[in-house]
């Protein structure tokens, strides 16, 4: 079971440049979230989804956006980077509905805005 | 608005010393309240949910228990590889199973 994949791991982009991260499931989870960590601090809901063409806001939407078009994907896209986008950026995954909620994260993407 | 806050942001044991990590919380209707364990460079890594006051959970020298505001995680013994960043999170009854409010974090290092 691959659980929750995100790729790339790793991304330097200029500003103003836009980019896709991707998220995929196989554990047919309802719930998808992104989630950005920034140092020091725990993580921000960007975006969530709670099922295939559903998506809403979380905290720090902002300069973000998110499709839902399988129940298996999840992409995220910057629109037209900024530095203060440089973070690390995780998706995750969880049953969702009524269930218990814990949730399960991918590996990270490290993404860098020069 | 949920807000969770966890203490101490950092905590540095000998190998052996036990001690306790506490998150405090506020949530309008509580549906669980999670633990996580991230190390560096990797995806948190679910641990532990509670869901009502009083209730604890174990695993290996971990034991997690719940008030109706505040959860401690105790480390029984800690060794090396215990040493990790702990997340805290809350997930509301309002809203979606997995929408979860997020602590900062308590960063564990255990000495040798």
């Amino acid at each position: 079971n691959a659980g929750v994949t995100q790729t790339p791991k790793f991304q330097v982009l200029k500003t103003g440049q836009s980019m896709t991260l991707q998220c995929a499931q196989d554990m047919n989870h309802e719930y998808m979230s992104w989630y950005r960590q920034d140092p020091g601090m725990g993580l921000r809901l960007i975006h969530y989804s709670v099922g295939a063409g559903i998506t809403d806001q979380g905290e720090v939407p902002n300069g973000y956006n998110v499709s839902r078009s399988t129940t298996e994907d999840f992409p995220l896209r910057l629109l037209s980077a900024a530095p203060s986008q440089t973070s690390v950026y995780f998706c995750a995954s969880s049953q969702g509905g009524t269930n218990t909620g814990e949730l399960f994260f991918g590996e990270g993407s490290r993404l860098t805005v020069l | 608005e949920d807000q969770v806050t966890q203490s101490p942001e950092a905590l540095r044991l000998q190998e052996g010393e036990s001690s306790s990590l506490n998150c405090s919380y506020t949530v309008s209707g509580l549906r669980g309240l999670f633990w996580y364990r991230q190390d560096p460079g990797k995806g948190p890594e679910f641990l532990f949910t509670l869901y009502s006051a009083g209730e604890e959970k174990e695993k290996e020298r971990l034991k997690a228990t719940l008030t109706k505001k505040e959860s401690f995680l105790h480390i029984t013994a800690p060794k090396p590889e215990d040493s990790a960043t702990y997340l805290c999170a809350v997930s509301p009854l309002s809203t979606n199973a997995g929408k979860s409010t997020f602590g900062d974090g308590t960063t564990l290092t255990v000495k040798p």
